[in-house]
């Protein structure tokens, strides 16, 4: 099975709020990130954790750790039109020899905000 | 910053063609990711370089892929003969360390 899973498609109205799920395998994963990516685009790092936090905020955005079940989420407070992007969520690994850092990436889950 | 620069943004091509993709990292990071977007299997890491020599690329597909990096500022992707399977989005992305991947804009491909 894949390392890092997400849902494919999340559907809210806007002005909700939206809260995309994930789930990873690593439990030696060292950081969690959310990246957006826009049509037509590269993705962009959105925000990211350390894995010793259970939290992080950052103005309409929150992101929840919990490690015991390996599941990380992104809520977006008041959604907007403009929100909507495919959101990946990403783990990494600090390798020891040589700290390389090789990111996987879970399939992305496409947010659409209609009015 | 640039940022990172990937051409051709998009490439219409027939069977059996050769492609070259090319990648301009920004300047000052030392790794470098090649990725493969396609609707059925996502995001896919292909190869990745640190310090221009490549350390893994299990996610190449096939013989029929290869990449170089000569040096640190400019990478290549090859296909050589291209397939109707491997129409896809191709990304590059660069990274300096501070746990950030930069991505270009990415090369869409058709091979018709």
């Amino acid at each position: 099975g894949e390392d890092v899973e997400q849902s494919l498609f999340l559907s809210v109205r806007e002005g909700d709020s939206s809260v995309i799920n994930c789930t990873y395998t690593d439990s030696s994963s060292t950081y969690l990130y959310w990246y957006k990516q826009e049509p037509g685009a590269g993705l962009q790092l959105l925000t990211y954790i350390f894995s010793n936090m259970d939290m992080k905020q950052d103005q309409r955005l929150t992101v929840l750790l919990n490690k015991k079940d390996k599941h990380l989420s992104l809520r977006i407070a008041d959604t907007q039109t403009g929100d909507s992007a495919i959101y990946f969520c990403a783990e990494s690994i600090i390798k020891a020899s040589g700290g390389s850092y090789i990111p996987t990436f879970g399939r992305g889950t496409s947010l659409i905000v209609h009015p | 910053d640039a940022g990172v620069i990937q051409s051709p943004r998009h490439e219409v091509t027939e069977m059996g063609q050769e492609v070259t993709l090319r990648c301009k990292p920004i300047s000052g990071h030392n790794s470098l990711f090649w990725y493969r977007q396609t609707m059925m299997r996502g995001l896919e890491l292909l190869i990745y370089f640190n310090n221009n020599v490549p350390i893994d690329d299990s996610g190449m597909p096939e013989d029929r892929f290869s990449a170089k990096m000569p040096n640190a500022s400019f990478s290549t992707l090859k296909i050589q003969p291209s397939e109707p399977r491997d129409s896809a989005v191709y990304f590059c992305a660069s990274y300096r360390g501070t746990g950030e991947l930069f991505f270009g804009e990415g090369s869409r491909l058709t091979v018709l």
